[in-house]
């Protein structure tokens, strides 16, 4: 049970914005949002986590709904590096006890 | 810094043929972990370890799968006997502990194929 629920894939167009959503709609208040990302024959690499207020870093940006519902992985200019699986994981109390879903597939135009 | 080591890379068995796996984590992190990823699906984790104690394994099935982690550092699992659904990438991971500003760092992993 992921408790996550992502689209199975999306595309984008090189240089263009992306918007990865994922609903967690039984997300309890002291449940972290964690995303990783893995590349073809890689594992999965970290990309940003958060609890209640947006995030930035020099990966991605993070949007959480303010009812924590639902969050917003977004990727300013997407590269062609950035196809990828992305991973969104709710991260309870045991952080490395992380439940993988199937995630969202990211096809990249160029 | 150096990143999480495996080997090998890659591992074709037969079935009911034993197998084993080496990690090496990033230098001073004291939590290790094993996923198993099935084609397609997204990692398992298998174990969990603290330094050298376990602190999960409630998803190892240790009928067959075992593993170590005898002074804190470098880890070791192993499969005995493999069955032809262990066909998986088995991923080591490790953090410098438990807290959520503690992201997991993540080895290539193995690719055992068992026919």
């Amino acid at each position: 049970d992921a408790k996550t629920t992502q689209p199975n894939s999306m595309e984008s167009n090189e240089e263009e914005p992306v918007h990865l959503p994922c609903n967690h709609s039984t997300i309890s208040g002291t449940d972290y949002i964690h995303w990783y990302r893995q590349l073809p024959s890689q594992g999965p690499e970290y990309v940003i986590h958060g609890l209640t207020s947006n995030v930035n870093n020099r990966m991605a940006s993070l949007a959480i709904a303010e009812d924590r519902k639902s969050s917003t992985l977004i990727l300013h200019r997407a590269t062609l590096r950035d196809a990828a699986v992305y991973y969104c994981i709710r991260g309870g109390t045991s952080y490395g006890k992380l439940t993988f879903g199937q995630g969202t597939i990211l096809t990249v135009h160029p | 810094e150096a990143g999480v080591a495996q080997s090998p890379r890659y591992k074709i068995i037969e079935k009911r043929q034993s197998v084993a796996f080496w990690c090496n984590p990033i230098s001073g992190h004291a939590t290790l972990y094993w996923y198993q990823q099935i084609l397609g699906q997204g990692p398992k984790l298998l174990i969990q370890f603290q330094n050298n104690g376990v602190v999960d394994d409630s998803q190892l099935p240790k009928d067959r799968f075992s593993a170590e982690r005898l002074k804190g550092v470098d880890s070791t699992l192993k499969i005995q006997p493999a069955k032809l659904e262990d066909s998986a990438v088995y991923l080591c991971a490790s953090n410098e502990g438990a807290g959520h500003n503690s992201p997991l760092h993540f080895g290539n992993g193995t690719r055992l194929t068992v026919t």
